[in-house]
Protein backbone atom coordinates (compact mmCIF):
# COMPACT_ATOMS: atom_id res chain seq x y z
CA UNK A 1 0.00 0.00 0.00
CA UNK A 2 1.13 3.70 -0.51
CA UNK A 3 2.05 5.83 2.51
CA UNK A 4 3.40 9.55 2.31
CA UNK A 5 5.43 10.71 5.00
CA UNK A 6 5.86 14.53 6.00
CA UNK A 7 8.33 16.18 8.78
CA UNK A 8 8.75 17.78 10.40
CA UNK A 9 5.45 17.71 12.51
CA UNK A 10 5.43 21.22 13.88
CA UNK A 11 8.47 24.12 13.33
CA UNK A 12 8.34 27.46 14.66
CA UNK A 13 11.31 29.58 12.56
CA UNK A 14 12.21 33.32 13.57
CA UNK A 15 11.50 35.48 10.36
CA UNK A 16 14.34 35.86 7.91
CA UNK A 17 15.51 32.12 8.50
CA UNK A 18 15.89 29.55 6.11
CA UNK A 19 13.35 26.71 5.66
CA UNK A 20 13.14 22.80 4.21
CA UNK A 21 10.32 20.71 4.77
CA UNK A 22 10.26 17.30 3.35
CA UNK A 23 7.77 14.87 1.88
CA UNK A 24 8.22 11.62 0.81
CA UNK A 25 6.13 9.24 -0.90
CA UNK A 26 6.10 5.17 -0.58
CA UNK A 27 4.65 2.23 -2.80
CA UNK A 28 4.07 4.13 -5.86
CA UNK A 29 6.14 4.86 -9.01
CA UNK A 30 6.28 8.25 -10.94
CA UNK A 31 3.37 9.91 -9.12
CA UNK A 32 2.12 13.40 -9.39
CA UNK A 33 3.24 15.61 -6.37
CA UNK A 34 2.34 18.51 -5.13
CA UNK A 35 3.06 21.30 -1.88
CA UNK A 36 -0.37 23.20 -0.57
CA UNK A 37 -0.69 26.07 2.08
CA UNK A 38 -3.56 25.95 4.05
CA UNK A 39 -4.04 29.33 6.66
CA UNK A 40 -5.71 29.21 9.51
CA UNK A 41 -9.45 28.52 9.08
CA UNK A 42 -8.98 29.11 5.01
CA UNK A 43 -9.01 26.36 2.15
CA UNK A 44 -6.03 25.02 0.49
CA UNK A 45 -3.80 26.69 -1.88
CA UNK A 46 -1.92 25.35 -4.39
CA UNK A 47 1.49 26.03 -4.20
CA UNK A 48 3.56 23.74 -6.52
CA UNK A 49 3.24 20.69 -8.60
CA UNK A 50 5.71 17.95 -10.31
CA UNK A 51 5.27 15.20 -12.48
CA UNK A 52 8.48 13.93 -12.58
CA UNK A 53 12.15 14.38 -10.95
CA UNK A 54 13.41 18.22 -11.73
CA UNK A 55 9.87 19.06 -13.05
CA UNK A 56 8.49 22.18 -10.85
CA UNK A 57 5.29 24.28 -11.75
CA UNK A 58 4.58 26.85 -9.65
CA UNK A 59 0.98 28.05 -9.15
CA UNK A 60 1.40 31.46 -7.32
CA UNK A 61 4.55 34.16 -7.17
CA UNK A 62 5.54 33.80 -3.71
CA UNK A 63 9.10 33.49 -1.01
CA UNK A 64 9.18 29.36 -1.67
CA UNK A 65 10.40 26.93 -4.17
CA UNK A 66 9.96 23.30 -4.64
CA UNK A 67 12.44 20.88 -6.14
CA UNK A 68 11.84 16.98 -6.54
CA UNK A 69 15.55 14.96 -6.59
CA UNK A 70 13.77 12.02 -6.65
CA UNK A 71 11.04 10.02 -8.28
CA UNK A 72 9.34 10.59 -4.53
CA UNK A 73 10.97 12.59 -2.89
CA UNK A 74 8.98 16.43 -2.93
CA UNK A 75 10.92 19.49 -0.74
CA UNK A 76 9.73 22.80 -0.18
CA UNK A 77 12.13 25.70 0.78
CA UNK A 78 13.09 29.17 1.28
CA UNK A 79 16.18 31.10 1.76
CA UNK A 80 14.42 33.64 4.14
CA UNK A 81 10.64 33.24 5.83
CA UNK A 82 8.24 36.15 6.10
CA UNK A 83 5.43 36.36 8.52
CA UNK A 84 3.03 35.45 5.97
CA UNK A 85 4.48 32.30 5.44
CA UNK A 86 3.09 30.75 8.71
CA UNK A 87 0.71 28.08 8.12
CA UNK A 88 -0.12 24.31 7.21
CA UNK A 89 1.78 22.24 4.82
CA UNK A 90 0.73 19.71 3.05
CA UNK A 91 2.10 17.41 0.55
CA UNK A 92 0.00 15.48 -1.67
CA UNK A 93 0.32 12.66 -4.15
CA UNK A 94 -1.74 11.02 -7.21
CA UNK A 95 -0.99 8.37 -9.51
CA UNK A 96 0.67 10.30 -12.80
CA UNK A 97 0.12 9.35 -16.03
CA UNK A 98 -3.07 7.63 -15.62
CA UNK A 99 -7.06 8.46 -14.84
CA UNK A 100 -6.87 9.05 -11.35
CA UNK A 101 -9.17 11.08 -9.53
CA UNK A 102 -8.12 11.05 -5.75
CA UNK A 103 -5.22 12.98 -4.36
CA UNK A 104 -3.76 11.96 -1.33
CA UNK A 105 -2.75 13.96 1.51
CA UNK A 106 0.26 13.71 3.67
CA UNK A 107 -0.49 14.57 7.74
CA UNK A 108 0.58 18.26 7.11
CA UNK A 109 3.33 20.63 8.54
CA UNK A 110 2.40 23.21 10.93
CA UNK A 111 5.10 26.12 10.75
CA UNK A 112 4.86 29.07 12.48
CA UNK A 113 6.91 32.45 11.74
CA UNK A 114 7.85 34.31 14.30
CA UNK B 1 -11.37 33.26 -12.68
CA UNK B 2 -11.76 30.88 -10.40
CA UNK B 3 -14.29 30.61 -7.67
CA UNK B 4 -15.64 28.10 -4.87
CA UNK B 5 -18.55 29.28 -2.50
CA UNK B 6 -19.27 27.11 0.39
CA UNK B 7 -21.37 28.11 3.25
CA UNK B 8 -18.44 28.98 6.55
CA UNK B 9 -20.12 27.05 9.33
CA UNK B 10 -23.13 24.99 9.81
CA UNK B 11 -24.35 23.53 12.83
CA UNK B 12 -26.70 20.25 13.12
CA UNK B 13 -28.04 17.41 15.33
CA UNK B 14 -27.07 14.32 15.81
CA UNK B 15 -28.58 11.99 14.08
CA UNK B 16 -30.02 14.56 11.50
CA UNK B 17 -29.00 14.60 7.83
CA UNK B 18 -27.25 17.79 6.53
CA UNK B 19 -26.46 19.43 3.01
CA UNK B 20 -23.26 21.10 2.46
CA UNK B 21 -23.79 22.95 -0.63
CA UNK B 22 -20.54 24.48 -3.17
CA UNK B 23 -21.21 26.66 -6.38
CA UNK B 24 -18.31 26.91 -8.28
CA UNK B 25 -17.54 29.17 -11.26
CA UNK B 26 -13.91 27.76 -12.80
CA UNK B 27 -12.30 28.30 -16.50
CA UNK B 28 -12.18 24.57 -17.06
CA UNK B 29 -13.98 21.47 -15.11
CA UNK B 30 -13.23 17.84 -15.08
CA UNK B 31 -14.81 16.52 -11.50
CA UNK B 32 -15.50 18.06 -8.15
CA UNK B 33 -14.46 16.33 -4.85
CA UNK B 34 -15.35 16.44 -1.44
CA UNK B 35 -12.98 16.27 1.23
CA UNK B 36 -13.25 15.59 5.25
CA UNK B 37 -10.63 17.28 7.09
CA UNK B 38 -10.80 17.21 10.84
CA UNK B 39 -9.13 20.22 12.78
CA UNK B 40 -5.31 19.65 12.83
CA UNK B 41 -5.70 16.74 10.13
CA UNK B 42 -4.60 16.51 6.66
CA UNK B 43 -7.93 16.07 4.04
CA UNK B 44 -9.17 12.71 3.27
CA UNK B 45 -11.05 11.57 0.56
CA UNK B 46 -14.99 11.38 0.88
CA UNK B 47 -16.40 11.18 -2.98
CA UNK B 48 -15.91 12.39 -6.31
CA UNK B 49 -18.78 13.11 -9.27
CA UNK B 50 -17.99 14.22 -13.07
CA UNK B 51 -20.90 13.30 -14.52
CA UNK B 52 -24.27 14.85 -13.32
CA UNK B 53 -26.51 12.99 -10.95
CA UNK B 54 -25.82 11.67 -7.36
CA UNK B 55 -23.24 9.29 -6.23
CA UNK B 56 -24.24 7.54 -2.70
CA UNK B 57 -21.12 5.84 -0.09
CA UNK B 58 -22.85 4.91 2.84
CA UNK B 59 -24.04 7.41 5.04
CA UNK B 60 -22.52 10.28 2.49
CA UNK B 61 -23.98 11.73 -0.90
CA UNK B 62 -23.09 13.83 -3.47
CA UNK B 63 -24.41 15.69 -6.28
CA UNK B 64 -23.56 17.53 -9.14
CA UNK B 65 -24.98 19.76 -11.77
CA UNK B 66 -22.77 20.80 -13.92
CA UNK B 67 -24.83 23.14 -15.96
CA UNK B 68 -25.74 25.41 -13.17
CA UNK B 69 -22.14 25.10 -11.53
CA UNK B 70 -23.33 23.43 -8.40
CA UNK B 71 -22.76 20.77 -6.33
CA UNK B 72 -23.76 19.24 -2.69
CA UNK B 73 -22.60 16.64 -0.35
CA UNK B 74 -25.43 15.05 1.88
CA UNK B 75 -24.32 13.65 5.24
CA UNK B 76 -27.04 11.39 6.94
CA UNK B 77 -27.62 9.63 9.92
CA UNK B 78 -24.67 12.16 11.67
CA UNK B 79 -22.45 11.30 14.64
CA UNK B 80 -20.61 13.62 16.59
CA UNK B 81 -17.47 12.50 14.74
CA UNK B 82 -19.02 13.97 11.79
CA UNK B 83 -18.18 17.51 13.28
CA UNK B 84 -15.09 18.44 10.84
CA UNK B 85 -14.70 20.58 7.73
CA UNK B 86 -15.85 19.48 4.46
CA UNK B 87 -13.84 20.45 1.22
CA UNK B 88 -15.25 21.43 -1.43
CA UNK B 89 -12.42 20.58 -4.95
CA UNK B 90 -12.90 21.39 -8.98
CA UNK B 91 -10.51 19.32 -11.09
CA UNK B 92 -8.64 21.31 -13.43
CA UNK B 93 -8.99 20.67 -17.04
CA UNK B 94 -5.68 21.48 -17.93
CA UNK B 95 -4.27 18.28 -16.96
CA UNK B 96 -1.83 16.91 -14.15
CA UNK B 97 -4.78 16.34 -11.75
CA UNK B 98 -4.85 19.65 -10.18
CA UNK B 99 -7.11 20.82 -7.64
CA UNK B 100 -9.08 24.05 -6.52
CA UNK B 101 -10.13 23.78 -3.27
CA UNK B 102 -12.84 26.19 -1.43
CA UNK B 103 -12.46 27.71 1.90
CA UNK B 104 -14.15 24.73 3.78
CA UNK B 105 -17.49 24.63 5.38
CA UNK B 106 -16.94 23.82 9.19
CA UNK B 107 -19.90 21.53 10.34
CA UNK B 108 -20.57 20.92 14.15
CA UNK B 109 -22.81 18.37 15.52
CA UNK B 110 -24.31 18.49 18.68
CA UNK B 111 -25.96 15.66 20.59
Amino acid sequence: SQTIHQWPATLVQPVGSPLSLECTVEGTSNPNLYWYRQAAGRGLQLLFYSVGIGQISSEVPQNLSASRPQDRQFILSSKKLLLSDSGFYLCAWSVGLAETYEQYFGPGTRLTVT
Amino acid sequence: GQNIDQPTEMTATEGAIVQINCTYQTSGFNGLFWYQQHAGEAPTFLSYNVLDGLEEKGRFSSFLSRSKGYSYLLLKELQMKDSASYLCAVRDSGGYNKLIFGAGTRLAVHP
